[in-house]
């Protein structure tokens, strides 16, 4: 199993352009989440989804859309980057049905918008 | 709102000697995980607490949840270089209940010296 799978893995944007970072998990993981890291700040919550069709806003959503349309895949949308999107960029899955199931990470994005 | 706190943020250990570090959460919860970071990598989960009183150990790393003091401790035996890494918690928010939404500390960063 590939476990969850992040694209691109670094991305240099300027100031206004748009882009989608991908993210697909082969596990069935009903539950999926994208985070930022930033330094000194931890990992702080965008955008999540509790299955296909449903996602909800997470502390920091402003200047990020997403969508859930099946269930391996939850892309994460910039439509304006901004100086202030630079980051990294985690994107992460576990299943709903197991109170233990922690979230399984990819390998992140490193985003510099400039 | 859920907030975490670590501390201490940075950690200078001896090879050797034993130290705690600590993860204080602001609202009741019924799962807290840790995680390890590498430089430049993703986060590796290391153990998920469930119930007050829970201990998790593995290897020299030990975890206790005590959910009354809503307080997690982290309990590094002799401390060996390979331990060098930034360690997160997370918490998950009881009412909301997903794995997929979760609160993170800013991360502990642990240096082990000779």
């Amino acid at each position: 199993n590939a476990g969850v799978t992040q694209t691109p893995k670094f991305q240099v944007l300027k100031t206004g352009q748009s882009m989608t970072l991908q993210c697909a998990q082969d596990m069935n993981h009903e539950y999926m989440s994208w985070y930022r890291q930033d330094p000194g700040m931890g990992l702080r919550l965008i955008h999540y989804s509790v299955g296909a069709g449903i996602t909800d806003q997470g502390e920091v959503p402003n200047g990020y859309n997403v969508s859930r349309s099946t269930t391996e895949d939850f892309p994460l949308r910039l439509l304006s980057a901004a100086p202030s999107q630079t980051s990294v960029y985690f994107c992460a899955s576990s299943y709903s049905g197991d109170r233990v199931s922690p979230l399984h990470f990819g390998n992140g994005t490193r985003l510099t918008v400039t | 709102e859920l907030k975490v706190e670590q501390n201490p943020l940075f950690l200078s250990m001896q090879e050797g000697k034993n130290y705690t570090i600590y993860c204080n959460y602001s609202t009741t919860s019924d799962r807290l995980y840790w995680y390890r970071q590498d430089p430049g990598k993703s986060l590796e989960s290391l153990f998920v607490l469930l119930s007050n009183g829970a201990v998790k150990q593995e290897g020299r790393l030990m975890a206790s949840l005590d959910t009354k003091a809503r307080l997690s401790t982290l309990h590094i035996t002799a401390a060996v270089h390979d331990l060098s890494a930034t360690y997160f918690c997370a918490v998950a928010d009881l009412y909301t209940g997903a794995n997929s939404k979760l609160t993170f500390g800013k991360g502990i960063t642990l240096s082990v010296r000779p």
